[in-house]
């Protein structure tokens, strides 16, 4: 298995532009979550999916972000406009469902975004 | 309550000792924890995890201690090489919150030959 694939692998911006990132999960992994991780916070859960249906979107940071899971094998999320504080690494996650309880997470490489 | 709290920051053990990462939390309902491995430019890599149900769980140089009374758990390297050089988290999950994980702040952990 390729693992949970991410594109692109860095993202420069400019200010006001809209973002979309890009993730492949591990075909047969039900579970998908998005993390953000910065120097400051560390890794934060943005949004994560169960069966395509988003579960827990709380970590969001703003309306300016959105996740969308339109089948088992895709998903983006998306920063419009984005802003200088939104620079980050952007990872990707997927879990088969029935380890759900956090087990056997496998994160991709993630998407550096920097937003001049 | 949501957090975990983990600690040091950063790490410098000479090759061939022994490190040690802690990590507390304040959520009882916490049913898994497990420590992830994060090379630069990857993604964390599940290391070791524990159960509440047990007191420690040892693979290879790599030992997870949980005190369940103190609410506190913590990894140990033994024998640390340079190639151990990386980043590490520890989390927690709640069954009843989806099991998304909550993950500490991190350590950098530097091995010198």
């Amino acid at each position: 298995d390729a693992g949970v694939i991410q594109s692109p692998r860095h993202e420069v911006t400019e200010m006001g532009q809209e973002v979309t990132l890009r993730c492949k999960p591990i075909s047969g992994h039900n579970s998908l979550f998005w993390y953000r991780q910065t120097m400051m916070r560390g890794l934060e859960l943005l949004i994560y999916f169960n069966n395509n249906v988003p579960i827990d979107d709380s970590g969001m940071p703003e309306d300016r972000f959105s996740a969308k899971m339109p089948n088992a094998s895709f998903s983006t999320l998306k920063i419009q406009p984005s802003e200088p504080r939104d620079s980050a690494v952007y990872f990707c996650a997927s879990s088969p469902q029935e380890q759900a309880r956090g087990y056997g997470y496998t994160f991709g490489s993630g998407t550096r975004l920097t937003v001049v | 309550q949501q957090q975990v709290k983990q600690s040091p920051q950063s790490l410098i053990v000479q090759k061939g000792g022994i490190s040690i990462i802690n990590c507390a939390y304040e959520n009882t309902a916490f049913d898994y924890f497990p420590w992830y491995q994060q090379f630069p430019g990857k993604g964390p890599a599940l290391l070791i995890a524990i159960r509440p149900d047990v007191s420690e769980k040892k693979e290879g140089r790599f030992t997870i201690s949980f005190n369940k009374s103190a609410k506190q758990f913590s990894l140990h390297i033994m024998d640390s090489q340079p190639g151990d050089s990386a980043t590490y988290f520890c989390a927690a999950s709640d069954y009843n919150q989806g099991g998304k994980l909550i993950f500490g702040q991190g350590t950098e952990l530097s091995v010198k030959p």
